[in-house]
């Protein structure tokens, strides 16, 4: 099976921009994760999505924001862009068809990840 | 609120010496899974381990091994005859019976030297 796939790979923008970061899951995945990686805060959940609805959300500001298409591949938008928000964004899947009943069902597969830079 | 505490920020070690990781957590959920996750300079996180609270069975997969104490809220990691190919950030990582928002420690970065 392939693995979770990010793009783009690497992304440099400049402040007040916008940008969209595509997921896509390991196949017959329905959950979507997103993580932001930083050299100061580590790594923290961003949201989740599952069947196209956002079940869990992190604390980040509403500058970020995601969404779950029906195949299951995701986004993620950040707008007006801070140079802050310089990090690596990563994005991981889970099957969730078991909930725990099945060893492995819940754990969380990881991409490759995202490089934003913000100029 | 769930933590987790990997006090290590950086070790480093000659090839085949044994290494170990250590990984404190704090929760109030009586249901919970570990997790340790590596990440090589590539930067995705390899899954390596789940644990769920109601099992407290130490576990051993070739040179790795994890030992898992409820006692003192700890998931250690041991790195048994380490190799150059071991060298990478390790996390530790909490979640509730959801399991699907992953709480991080702040990783430890493990180098082996030849």
């Amino acid at each position: 099976k392939a693995g979770v796939t990010q793009t783009p790979r690497y992304l440099i923008k400049t402040r007040g921009q916008q940008v969209t970061l595509s997921c896509s899951p390991i196949s017959g995945h329905r959950s979507v994760s997103w993580y932001q990686q930083t050299p100061g805060q580590g790594l923290q959940f961003l949201f989740e999505y599952f069947s196209e609805t956002q079940r869990n959300k992190g604390n980040f500001p509403g500058r970020f924001s995601g969404r779950q298409f029906s195949n299951s591949r995701s986004e993620m938008n950040v707008s007006t862009l801070e140079l802050g928000d310089s990090a690596l964004y990563l994005c991981a899947s889970s099957s969730q068809y078991g909930m725990g009943t099945q060893e492995g069902t819940d754990t969380q597969y990881f991409g490759p990840g995202t490089r934003l830079t913000v100029l | 609120a769930q933590k987790v505490t990997q006090a290590q920020t950086e070790i480093s070690v000659v090839e085949k010496e044994d290494v170990t990781l250590d990984c404190v957590y704090e929760t109030r959920d009586t249901t919970y899974y570990l997790f340790w996750y590596k990440q090589p300079p590539s930067g995705e996180l390899v899954f390596l381990i789940r644990r769920n609270s109601f099992d407290e069975q130490n576990e051993i997969s070739g040179r790795y091994s994890w030992n898992f104490q409820k006692s003192t809220s700890s998931f250690n990691f041991t790195i048994t005859a380490s190799q150059v190919v071991d060298s990478a950030v390790y996390f530790c990582a909490l979640s509730d019976q959801g399991a699907q928002k992953l709480v991080f420690g702040q990783g430890t970065r493990l180098t082996i030297n030849p």
